[in-house]
C-alpha cells in the first residue's frame, strides 16, 4: 500500500516561515493536495493540485510538489495558522492522507 | 452555494450496521468528474478514507474494510448512504461527507461531520 510520511509536529514563531514536508514514493508524479483542520472544525482546502490555492485562502500559503516531496510552505505564519495540516494524494484507486503535522505557533 | 450534511445515529452497539446519509445541495452528483467521498476521523487521530461514489456510479473502497462498507448514490435526492457492518469500539469517530474532484482528487467542500460512538 502507498503511504504518506509527515512529521507528527513543527513549531514557528510568528513572522516566520513554516515548511511542512509529505514524503511518498515518487510523489511529484501525483497530485497533492493539502488541508487545514483547527480543533471542532472540519478540514478545509488550502492547496490542490500541488501549488493551486482556493480563492479563500491567503496568499502566504503555497505548495510545491517534486520526486518523493511534497512541500507546505506558510510565509509570514499567524496565530490563526495554528493546525493540524494533512496532505492527500491518490493512488491506485485508494485516496491516501498523510499522518497529519501540528503546527504550533508561538 | 455547496453545502454537506451528515445524518445518523451518534451511537450503535458493538456488531451492529452503521447507515449515514450524507444529504448535498448546490451541486449534482450528474456532472462529469464529480464524486462523494466519506472519511472519518477517530478521536485525536488522522483523517481516514472510507469509500468514494462517482458521478458515473463507480465505487471505491479502502481495501482494509471493502468487506464491511456499501456506498450508494440517490441522485434524485441528492444524497449519498454508507452502510458499515459489524461495527467496533474502535469505529468511534467522527465521519465525514465531502465533495471531490476526481480527475484532479481533490475535496473542496466538507460537511461538519457526525459523531458515531460504538459501545454497549
Amino acid at each position: 500500500s502507498y503511504d504518506l510520511t509527515q512529521p507528527p509536529s513543527l513549531s514557528v514563531s510568528p513572522g516566520q516561515a513554516a515548511s511542512i514536508a509529505c514524503s511518498g514514493d515518487k510523489l511529484g508524479d501525483k497530485y497533492v493536495s493539502w488541508y487545514q483542520q483547527k480543533p471542532g472544525q472540519s478540514p478545509l482546502l488550502v492547496i490542490y493540485q500541488d501549488n493551486k490555492r482556493p480563492s479563500v485562502i491567503p496568499d502566504r500559503f503555497a505548495g510545491f510538489n517534486s520526486g518523493d516531496t511534497a512541500t507546505l510552505t506558510i510565509s509570514g505564519t499567524q496565530t490563526v495558522d495554528e493546525a493540524d495540516y494533512y496532505c492527500q494524494a491518490w493512488d491506485s484507486a485508494t485516496v491516501i492522507f498523510g499522518g497529519g503535522t501540528r503546527l504550533t505557533v508561538l | 452555494q455547496v453545502t454537506l450534511r451528515e445524518s445518523g445515529p451518534a451511537l450503535v452497539k458493538p456488531s451492529q450496521t452503521l447507515t449515514l446519509t450524507c444529504t448535498f445541495s448546490g451541486f449534482s452528483l450528474n456532472t462529469y468528474e464529480m464524486s462523494v467521498i466519506w472519511i472519518r476521523q477517530p478521536p485525536g487521530k488522522a483523517l481516514e478514507w472510507l469509500a468514494l461514489v462517482n458521478w458515473d456510479d463507480d465505487k471505491y473502497y479502502d481495501a482494509s474494510l471493502r468487506t464491511r462498507l456499501t456506498i450508494s448514490k440517490d441522485t434524485s435526492k441528492n444524497q449519498v448512504v454508507l452502510t458499515m457492518t459489524d461495527m467496533d469500539p474502535v469505529d468511534t469517530a467522527t465521519y465525514y461527507c465531502a465533495r471531490l474532484w476526481f480527475r484532479f482528487h481533490y475535496i473542496d467542500f466538507w460537511g461538519q461531520g457526525t459523531p458515531v460512538v460504538v459501545s454497549s
